[in-house]
């Protein structure tokens, strides 16, 4: 069964930082683009970012590149993104997911961006 | 970027009823499409890629077609467990982005 588990997320002041992961299994994680998508409360989803199979390649949406830094790890089966300088707009729901048509979803874990 | 438009932006069906939503993106995207269905408080769910595969495990009655910058997704009968938000997803190129949704009731 395919699993993917987010964490590190919470409460941050404006302008900190924060880095969360995921943890997959069940499938085999380099065979895989790996993805993050967030969703604001009550909004609809919003692509962030996009890592090719062995890192090499990387992709961000114009309002978040320079500020996070998407990674992952095949040994370890993760996926990561670290996010600096975080603005209340930031606030949101992350989901790490597979794929460019994103296949799998990790339940999401919560991200809050206020003073 | 390539904007994706969706309508309607909420509809609601009787039950049986045959349900479509449509997505028009602001450019050719030669189907490089996704549709996901997202139930409150749940991840969404991947139902329909490159406009017209059907996700291992979707309920036949879900479909999708299109072709050029206009896409739908038919319900082609509608259940109590298709309530929902249904998103398009142009994944053709990056910044990969998504329609505004469309939220469906069971009237």
């Amino acid at each position: 069964e395919v699993q993917l588990v987010e964490s590190g997320g919470g409460l941050v002041q404006p302008g900190r930082s924060l880095k969360l992961s995921c943890a997959a299994s069940g499938f085999t994680f380099s065979d895989y683009y790996m993805a993050w998508v967030r969703q604001a409360p009550t909004k609809g989803l919003e692509w962030v970012a996009s890592i090719s199979y062995d890192g090499g390649s990387t992709y961000y949406r114009d309002s978040v590149k320079g500020r996070f830094t998407i990674s992952r790890d095949n040994a370890k089966s993760s996926l990561y993104l670290q996010m600096d300088s975080l603005r209340s707009e930031d606030t949101a729901t992350y989901y790490c997911t597979t794929g460019y048509y994103f296949d799998y979803w990790g339940q999401g874990v919560m991200v809050t961006v206020s003073s | 970027d390539i904007q994706m438009t969706q309508s309607p932006a909420s509809l609601s069906a009787s039950l049986g009823e045959t349900v479509t939503i449509q997505c028009q993106a602001s450019e050719d995207i030669y189907s490089g499409l996704a549709w996901y269905q997202q139930k409150p408080g749940k991840s969404p769910q991947l139902l329909i890629y490159g406009a017209s595969s059907l996700q291992d495990g979707v309920p036949s009655r879900f479909s999708g077609s299109g072709s050029g910058t206009q896409y739908s997704l038919k319900i082609s009968s509608m259940q109590t467990e298709d309530e929902g938000v249904y998103f398009c997803q142009q994944g053709l190129k990056y910044p990969l982005t998504f329609g505004s949704g469309t939220k469906l009731e069971i009237k």
